[in-house]
């Protein structure tokens, strides 16, 4: 019955790693969306995908490289992980792109990286 | 700095007492979201309030916007220790983005 899911839900791993985080949605919705959540709560967007295409890539690394391999899955690669990529990282989606729809989060990915 | 601010940055009450979180935001809008976050979870969809609309309803939950202002207000009656969570005002300042504040940390307690 999971809307929205990720895996995996802890990742450990050392500076200069390359790690994937996957999400996968079973609402049918159009639209997926990976955001960044820091220590001090702060959310912010980093991509959003509608039918499969990218429509949002805000001013991210490089190193960050989202995929959509279909419109219930948007997946997350990090190149070369740095101190500073510690965080809780959220998938999303919502019905359509647009700003009027409510978006349904996962439970969230915490990436540590020593 | 970010979109949208809450405040206060944290609120302490009592089981039974209303919460009040305030949301203030620069640029003008077309609709504002509230989110609340448990800790250690993802963020669930309370509530949405278009620039057209002042006042909005949903169960415990009264969400206000002052357009004028550049505010918003989610008031929680009667409030459960089930209600202790981050709650989050989302702005869209274009029509493709949420931009989220930093949170107001509520703690209702028992």
């Amino acid at each position: 019955d999971t809307a929205v899911s990720q895996t995996p839900k802890y990742l450990v791993t050392q500076m200069g790693n390359d790690k994937s985080i996957k999400c996968e949605q079973n609402l049918g919705h159009d639209t997926m969306y990976w955001y960044k959540q820091d220590s001090k709560k702060f959310l912010k967007i980093m991509f959003s995908y509608n039918n499969k295409e990218l429509i949002i890539n805000e001013t991210v690394p490089n190193r960050f490289s989202p995929k959509s391999p279909d419109k219930a899955h948007l997946n997350l690669h990090i190149n070369s992980l740095e101190l500073g990529d510690s965080a809780v990282y959220f998938c999303a989606s919502s019905p359509q792109s647009g700003t009027w729809w409510e978006q349904y989060f996962g439970p969230g990915t915490r990436l540590t990286v020593t | 700095s970010q979109q949208g601010e809450e405040d206060p940055q944290a609120l302490s009450i009592q089981e039974g007492e209303n919460a009040t979180m305030n949301c203030s935001y620069k640029t003008s809008i077309n609709n504002l979201q509230w989110y609340r976050q448990n800790s250690g979870r993802g963020l669930v969809h309370l509530i949405l309030i278009r620039s057209n609309e002042r006042e909005k309803h949903s169960g415990r939950l009264r969400v206000t916007l002052d357009t004028s202002k550049k505010s918003s207000s989610l008031l929680i009656t009667a409030s459960r220790a089930a209600d202790t969570a981050s709650y989050f005002c989302a702005t869209d300042p274009s029509n493709y983005k949420l931009t989220f504040g930093k949170g107001t940390l509520l703690t209702v307690n028992p």
